[in-house]
């Protein structure tokens, strides 16, 4: 069983629109959670960090996380055609990725 | 404040030769960690240096190897290339607290081409 999972989509949203991106875990003592985007041929850069279950928002971009369940979820709302990359969740304590979720947002 | 540092950002080698790469993190990160990035496997963990030691390691040969230097800058090497290391190996620092890792910064990556 892979450690992080993700849908691989793509997933492709029209501007404007809320995009859903998923993610659960297998080690169920996770503490630390990380969502990333990556842009075609750039490293990946942080968008939010999540420790404690419910939502966390900032700005356009809300993570969820229950730990009960094992996933987090990143929701882009009034979703804009720069959003367009591929989205990586990480969970920590030894960092390892899921596979990510390519989101194209349609003008 | 500097970012992540990683040289050269790019290398071409020889299937055979080795490669070592370099990583200076974030001053005061003293977690670093590297990945190999290839277009069909996704971000895969090739291991983690704290405090010069070696705290977790992935999935990949003995051919890849890393270390840390007492200043948290830390290298990766590659010995007996083959053509499927062809990758963007990028590394990341991270802040230690407490009992878990901070947000984890991302160098530029580099790229090895194996021909």
């Amino acid at each position: 069983q892979k450690e992080v999972e993700q849908n691989s989509g793509p997933l492709s949203v029209p501007e404007g629109a809320i995009a859903s991106l998923n993610c659960t875990y297998s080690d169920r003592v996770s503490q630390s959670f990380f969502w990333y985007r990556q842009y075609s041929g750039k490293s990946p850069e942080l968008i939010m960090s999540i420790y404690s279950n419910g939502d966390k928002e900032d700005g356009r971009f809300t993570a969820q996380l229950n730990k009960a369940s094992q996933y987090v979820s990143l929701l882009i709302r009034d979703s804009q055609p720069s959003d367009s990359a591929t989205y990586l969740c990480a969970v920590k304590n030894d960092m390892r990725f899921g596979a990510g979720t390519r989101l194209t947002v349609k003008p | 404040k500097a970012g992540v540092t990683q040289t050269p950002r790019y290398l071409i080698k020889t299937r055979g030769q080795q490669v070592t790469l370099s990583c200076s993190p974030i001053s005061g990160h003293r977690s670093v960690s590297w990945y190999q990035q290839t277009p069909g496997q996704g971000l895969q963990f090739l291991f983690e240096y704290f405090s010069e030691t070696q705290r977790n390691k992935g999935n990949f040969p003995g051919r890849f190897s890393g270390r840390q230097f007492s200043n948290s800058r830390s290298e990766m090497n590659v010995s007996t290339l083959e053509l499927g290391d062809s990758a963007l190996y990028l590394c990341a620092s991270s802040f230690y607290r407490g009992l878990m890792n901070t947000e984890a910064f991302f160098g530029q990556g580099t790229r090895l081409t194996v021909v």
